[in-house]
């Protein structure tokens, strides 16, 4: 079956750096994709890898390692904005999505 | 970056009605178009995928007769909540995925069903 694993809920400190993991099993591979979902509102595109490395925009920077099923969204000097619920996602053979269930990002003063 | 469109953002009906969401993709083509139910602080789940022209296809366990999926143009698709009943109450979330070869999808706003 299709899986994607990510913590349920993590705790970080505000000005901090927080590593968000994720690991994956599919039937193919077309992109892992990170999303941003603020409580009450829809998700919004933070990135997409498809080759392995890192790719960084701003603040944020996603890792990924297909060999390994295996990527991760780095988020530095965390903000109290940037509380909220942070998805992966994988596209699958027919470039389906699979959806994480969500880690939870709680940021405290 | 692409926008996505949905209406209403929320609405509130009483059981047996059925209640029309509208996903417009206002800056680009959309030839695929998927429609999400979420559940509160669970992950989102992809009911249907519907692309332009041609019927959708919906998830296991998704009534396509209760569930009506239109997606008549390349920057419209209607998700028609037919005979509501409370267990339907929700957040309805659209996405659409253009044509320029990218595969990442562009999220509505969102609609929060409330069925009486």
């Amino acid at each position: 079956g299709q899986n994607i694993d990510q913590p349920t809920e993590m705790t970080a400190t505000e000005g901090a750096i927080v590593q968000i993991n994720c690991t994956y099993q599919t039937s193919g591979f077309n992109g892992l994709f990170w999303y941003q979902q603020h409580a009450g509102e829809a998700p919004t595109f933070l990135s997409y890898n498809v080759l392995d490395g890192l790719e960084e925009k701003g603040r944020f920077s996603s890792f990924l390692s297909r060999s390994k099923g295996y990527s991760y969204l780095l988020l530095k000097e965390l903000q109290m904005k940037d509380s909220a619920s942070y998805l992966c996602a994988v596209s699958d053979s027919n470039y389906q999505l699979i959806w994480g269930a969500g880690t939870k990002l709680i940021i405290k003063p | 970056g692409a926008v996505v469109s949905q209406h209403p953002s929320r609405v509130i009906c009483k059981s047996g009605t059925s209640v029309k969401i509208e996903c417009r993709s206002l800056d680009f083509q959309a030839t695929t178009m998927f429609w999400y139910r979420q559940f509160p602080k669970q992950s989102l789940m992809l009911m249907a995928t519907s692309n332009e022209g041609s019927k959708a296809t919906y998830e296991q366990g998704v009534e396509k007769d209760k569930f009506l999926i239109n997606h008549a143009s390349l920057t419209l698709s209607t998700l028609t909540v037919t005979s509501a009943h409370p267990e339907d109450s929700s957040f309805y979330i659209c996405s659409a995925r253009g044509t320029s070869g990218r595969e990442e999808q562009f999220f509505g706003p969102g609609t929060r069903l409330t069925v009486l």
